[in-house]
């Protein structure tokens, strides 16, 4: 079965500091999807990043950049140069495989306070 | 605006009924996904819907229901409503490659 786990309920960062959330999956699929998902207190899902298991480069989208291991199974979420609105909850999830379609499997988060 | 479209945004019931939550996906996208977001569960997949069938169930109750009609809009139907099943219903639509959208979410409060 396929799994996401996010080890930090929480995580404190300062302003302008980088700060990195991690994420490990399992999965037996060769081909599979990662996400990150920031969820602000307002509630909505914002798509921050994608990364493809056979993308050759880690991907980065802004003040977010994704380090794909794939050997360690690790997807973690850096965010750079940290502002007070990067104060959120934030989900790792995966594509899921063909028994949950083609639904995102979300780990339970992390909550990341940033301070002045 | 993210391109879904979830009504109503927040839903207060009593314990028993039944409720229906109404989602309008992006303009293209034919897959529809329901998830519940609830502080001990975290975000739980429910079901998707394909261009009008149902295409994967993840953790959906026996009384959740859904569908996906000809215009691609989706209902989650929840019944025998229990005070454990207020929580935060998120619709999702996709299309293959193009990632996930999220609408803003359907907050049900059962009492």
């Amino acid at each position: 079965a396929q799994k996401i786990t996010q080890t930090q309920p929480g995580m404190f960062v300062q302003e302008k500091e980088a700060v990195t959330l991690d994420c490990t999956y399992d999965t037996s699929d060769p081909s599979y999807g990662l996400f990150w998902y920031k969820q602000p207190s307002s509630g909505e899902m914002i798509f921050l990043i994608y990364q493809g298991s056979y993308d050759q480069q880690n991907a980065t989208e802004g003040r977010y950049s994704l380090n794909f291991q794939k050997a360690r199974k690790s997807a973690n979420l850096v965010i750079s140069a940290s502002q007070l609105g990067d104060s959120a909850m934030y989900f790792c999830a995966m594509r899921g495989s063909d028994q949950a379609g083609t639904a995102l499997i979300f780990g339970k988060g992390t909550t990341l306070s940033v301070s002045s | 605006d993210s391109g879904v479209t979830q009504t109503p945004k927040h839903l207060i019931t009593a314990t028993g009924q039944r409720v229906t939550l109404r989602c309008s996906p992006r303009s293209g996208d034919l897959s529809v996904y329901w998830y519940q977001q609830s502080l001990d569960q975290g975000l739980q997949f429910l079901i998707q819907y394909y261009n009008g069938e149902e295409r994967a169930k993840g953790n959906i109750l026996e009384r959740f229901s859904a569908q996906q009609f000809p215009d691609l809009h989706s209902e989650l139907n929840l019944s025998s409503l229990e005070l454990g099943d207020s929580a935060l219903y998120f619709c999702a639509s996709s299309v293959e490659w193009r990632g996930y959208t999220f609408g803003s979410g359907t907050r049900l409060t059962v009492v």
